[in-house]
């Protein structure tokens, strides 16, 4: 069974502080990573999608990367309007099923 | 505007009392599915939709129905609600393009079942 977990659940940074969350996978081959913005009350909003090993997608002031094992989403001089939950989610080869972890609560104090 | 969407946004009811959420998306895309979101947990398939008239069951499907009669429309039904169905529903669609399943999610259903 597909596994997602990331790290931390909760994540306070102070503005212009920058950092990194952890998504860390297990799936029988690897279709596709995807990052997800989640703000209170709303539905998740797509991020970037990541299909390999060694790819790197940037907006912003985000940059998602991928290993074989584990993906980073790298907040760069986070602003408060960066506070959001952020989802990682994995769809593995040969499936079209996403498996979502828990998420990771980021909150950017002025 | 190319969107999901969902209604009603919020719904209190009692249990028992058959309900339905409808989900409707204007992008013609073939794949719609519908989650749970619970603290701690994160989202959960309830059912999942490839195309018209071809649906079939996530991870967490009991209590729950669907219909895809038409390509731009999935309703999520509770015959008979009960608390433990208490939580926040999305609904999502996709264009499998490439065997990539990148969902675009509706702005959530806030259930509570008393």
């Amino acid at each position: 069974e597909d596994q997602v977990t990331q790290s931390p659940e909760a994540l306070r940074l102070q503005e212009g502080e920058s950092s990194s969350l952890n998504c860390s996978y297990t799936v029988s081959g690897l279709r596709g990573l995807f990052w997800y913005r989640q703000d209170p009350g709303k539905g998740p909003e797509f991020l970037f999608t990541l299909y390999s090993a060694g790819e790197e997608k940037e907006k912003e002031r985000l940059k998602a990367t991928l290993t074989k094992k584990e993906s980073f989403l790298h907040i760069t001089a986070p602003k408060p309007e960066d506070s959001a939950t952020y989802l990682c989610a994995v769809q593995a080869e040969y499936d079209y099923k996403l498996s979502f972890g828990a998420g990771t609560t980021v909150t950017v104090r002025a | 505007e190319a969107q999901v969407t969902q209604n009603p946004r919020y719904l209190i009811t009692v249990t028992g009392k058959k309900l339905t959420v409808t989900c409707s998306q204007n992008m013609n895309h073939e794949y719609m599915s519908w989650y749970r979101q619970d603290p701690g947990l994160g989202l959960r398939q309830i059912y999942y939709s490839m195309n018209v008239e071809v649906t079939d069951k996530g991870d967490v499907p009991e209590g729950y129905k669907v219909s895809r009669k038409e390509k731009r429309n999935f309703p999520l039904i509770l015959e008979s609600p009960s608390p433990n169905q208490t939580s926040l529903y999305f609904c999502a669609s996709s264009f499998i393009s490439g065997g990539i399943n990148e969902q675009f999610f509706g702005p959530g259903t806030r259930l509570t079942v008393l």
